[in-house]
């Protein structure tokens, strides 16, 4: 069983640039949520996707957006980015939409804007 | 939506003695309340959790509170050890939306 990934580790951009950061699943988990972690705060909820589908979207502009693939895995795209986008991002799976089963997190992505 | 508020921010204990970490949150129908633990440069990682059906659980040296009456849940820590320094965060969940808020963290150093 393999945990959940992300790539790429660090990332430096300039605002108005766009960013796309990857997640991969763990092993037999379809549902995957995307946090923005600011330095010193908790994760902030972005959105989830559950089987390629966006299931619930947090207090963050259209500008972010996402997709999931059919393996699973999932992208968060951030356009026009934002000095306030710096944050590590962190991507989490699990299985299914029982509720309350454990999200496992990945490593994150760590994006500074410039 | 859901406020969840978490305190102390920032914990100093000595080695042996116990921590407890205390937060309240808005909505009444959260029902899912996951503490996770953070090392520094690290993922968040659960260490307890505990759905609105229970008052308490306990895993060895960590034990969760929720009073649903009040909106507020705690997480207790005995004989704490130096490894048990990190940052931790509580969240609340509601079944239906599957949106997991989390608190602001709280800084706990374990003082050997």
């Amino acid at each position: 069983e393999t945990g959940v990934t992300q790539s790429p580790t660090h990332l430096i951009k300039t605002r108005g640039q766009q960013v796309t950061l990857r997640c991969s699943s763990q092993s037999g988990h379809n549902t995957v949520s995307w946090y923005q972690q600011a330095l010193g705060q908790g994760p902030q909820f972005i959105f989830q996707y559950y089987r390629e589908e966006e299931n619930g979207r947090g207090n963050f502009p259209p500008r972010f957006s996402g997709l999931q693939f059919p393996n699973y895995s999932s992208e968060l795209n951030v356009n026009a980015l934002e000095l306030d986008d710096s944050a590590l991002y962190l991507c989490a799976s699990s299985y299914g939409l029982a509720g309350g089963n454990e999200q496992f997190f990945g490593p994150g992505t760590r994006l500074t804007v410039l | 939506g859901e406020n969840v508020e978490q305190h102390p921010s920032t914990l100093s204990v000595q080695e042996g003695d116990s921590a407890v970490i205390k937060c309240t949150y808005s909505d009444s129908a959260s029902n899912y309340f996951p503490w996770y633990k953070q090392e520094l440069g690290k993922r968040p990682q659960l260490i307890i959790d505990i759905r609105s059906n229970v008052g308490e659980k306990k895993d060895q040296r960590i034990a969760v509170t929720l009073n649903k009456t009040a909106k507020h849940f705690s997480l207790h820590i005995t004989e704490t050890q130096p490894e048990d320094s990190a940052v931790y965060f509580c969240a609340a969940l509601n079944f239906g939306n599957e949106k997991l808020t989390f608190g602001t963290g709280t800084r706990l150093t374990i003082i050997p």
